[in-house]
């Protein structure tokens, strides 16, 4: 069953550069989105909340396509303390149960 | 300060040696829950709850139990570990399954 894909990278980008990742799911009832962040051996955090109309938070930018049935971050400017690993989760569509992608992995070097 | 709490944070034990890990919460939430997460598997979740009393399977259930009789806590159990049961576990909470989740720090397992 993989309800809600990602692409496990490594994504290997420089200090500044713009980066972007894709997660799709497939139940096209779903209801809410969001991104999450994972350091290293530690708990995910919530990065921000996914909104139709898409939204920004500082040098993030988070995006959905229902049509197209992904939701996408777009991290600017990136700095070394970005280097984590980027889990999407996706909720509602008959389950009340969130479902967590498997993540994606970013590093950024100097 | 609004927390997810586990217990312990690293426990190394034997294999058949019945543990338990316990997780609290202090923002009245009613959905709790439990994961493991291994490399390249990423985040399963082994039990969840929607209220007191109330607890369902979620992916990996197998050789773990779970009890919810209050709201704040959601022990996990396992009676008999084994060593495939080796895995770092996370508990979360949030008002309703589909709303933020707020995850403990996690426990690291080992199972010799």
């Amino acid at each position: 069953r993989k309800e809600v894909e990602q692409d496990p990278g490594p994504f290997n980008v420089p200090e500044g550069a713009t980066v972007a990742f894709n997660c799709t799911y497939s139940n096209s009832a779903s209801q809410s989105f969001f991104w999450y962040r994972q350091d290293c051996r530690k708990e995910p955090k919530l990065l921000m909340s996914v909104y139709s109309s898409g939204n920004e938070d500082g040098r993030f930018t988070a995006q959905l396509n229902r049509a197209s049935q992904y939701i996408s971050l777009l991290i600017r400017d990136s700095k070394l303390s970005d280097s984590a690993t980027y889990l999407c989760v996706v909720n509602g569509g008959g389950s009340y149960i969130p479902t967590f992608g498997r993540g994606t992995s970013l590093i950024v070097h100097p | 300060e609004a927390q997810v709490t586990q217990n312990p944070r690293y426990l190394i034990t034997v294999t058949g040696k019945k543990l338990t890990v316990t997780c609290s919460q202090n923002m009245n939430h009613e959905y709790m829950s439990w994961y493991r997460q291994d490399p390249g598997l990423g985040l399963r979740q082994i039990y969840y709850s929607m209220n007191v009393e109330v607890t369902d399977k979620g992916d990996v259930p197998e050789g773990y139990k779970v009890s919810r009789k209050e709201k704040r806590n959601f022990p996990l159990i396992l009676e008999s570990p084994s060593p495939n049961q080796t895995s770092l576990y996370f508990c979360a909470s949030s008002r309703q399954g589909m709303n933020i989740q707020y995850f403990g720090a996690g426990t690291r397992l080992s199972v010799l």
